[in-house]
């Protein structure tokens, strides 16, 4: 299986502060057609997950700008370049690429 | 527009089964595959398989192959997810998703099951 591993898992961030994830994956995600099978998700309390960015550095539709993925192969970033109240929750980064799919442990992003 | 509505909550028994529903509307149900996520208590996403609504074909992580059936009702757009032999730890909110080439965009409001003796 493809471990993914997150860091940091805890993220005390300042509102209007930019905040930065990162995640590593055991294997590479980079397919022979170029993109990048690793997805971004924020899931709320009580809500579904919610895709951000989707191959790597692609927003989902709805997603404010300031949310932004890079990284190719086994290394990857979530940035948020002003954090606002409404970001809370814990994101995640997703391997698309074998299954089964697996998931980072997940990066709890709270307000200070 | 895209939905997912899941069936309601639901409390077992060590060692029963439960069966929980997921109803697609508002697009073609064929064109997509449904996949299931759950969220325990103090964990993470964990991945439960998913099971193509074309020809009812599924795939299962090794840890719960055994314990789960993903199958499908075209007549009704709903695919269904059944977990046996609960235990304690299956305890979690199960959410269904419709499968789409860039990434997971359309998920269903989460089915809360509780495992309790």
């Amino acid at each position: 299986d493809i471990v993914m591993t997150q860091s940091p898992l805890s993220l005390p961030v300042t509102l209007g502060e930019p905040a930065s994830i990162s995640c590593r994956s055991s294997h590479s995600l980079l397919y022979r057609n170029g993109n990048n099978y690793l997805h971004w998700y924020l899931q709320k309390p009580g809500q579904p997950p919610q895709l951000l960015i989707y191959m790597g550095s692609n927003r989902a539709s709805g997603v404010p700008d300031r949310f932004s993925g890079r990284g190719s192969g086994t290394d990857f970033t979530l940035q948020i370049s002003r954090v606002e109240a409404e970001d809370v929750g814990v994101y995640y980064c997703m391997q698309d690429l074998q299954t089964p799919r697996t998931f980072g442990q997940g990066t709890k992003v709270e307000i200070k | 527009q895209v939905q997912l509505v899941q069936s309601g909550p639901e409390v077992k028994k060590p060692g029963a089964s439960v069966k929980v529903s997921c109803k697609a509307s508002g697009y073609t149900f064929r064109d997509h595959g449904i996949t299931w996520v759950r969220l325990a208590p103090g964990q993470g996403l964990e991945w439960m398989g998913w099971v193509s609504v074309k020809n009812g074909q599924a795939n299962y992580p090794q840890k719960i192959k055994d314990r789960v059936t993903m199958t499908v009702d075209p007549s009704t757009n709903t695919v269904y997810m059944e977990l046996k032999n609960l235990r304690f730890d299956d305890t979690a909110t199960y959410y269904c998703a419709r499968v789409d080439d860039d990434g997971w965009f359309y998920w269903g409001q989460g089915a809360l099951v509780t495992v309790s003796s």
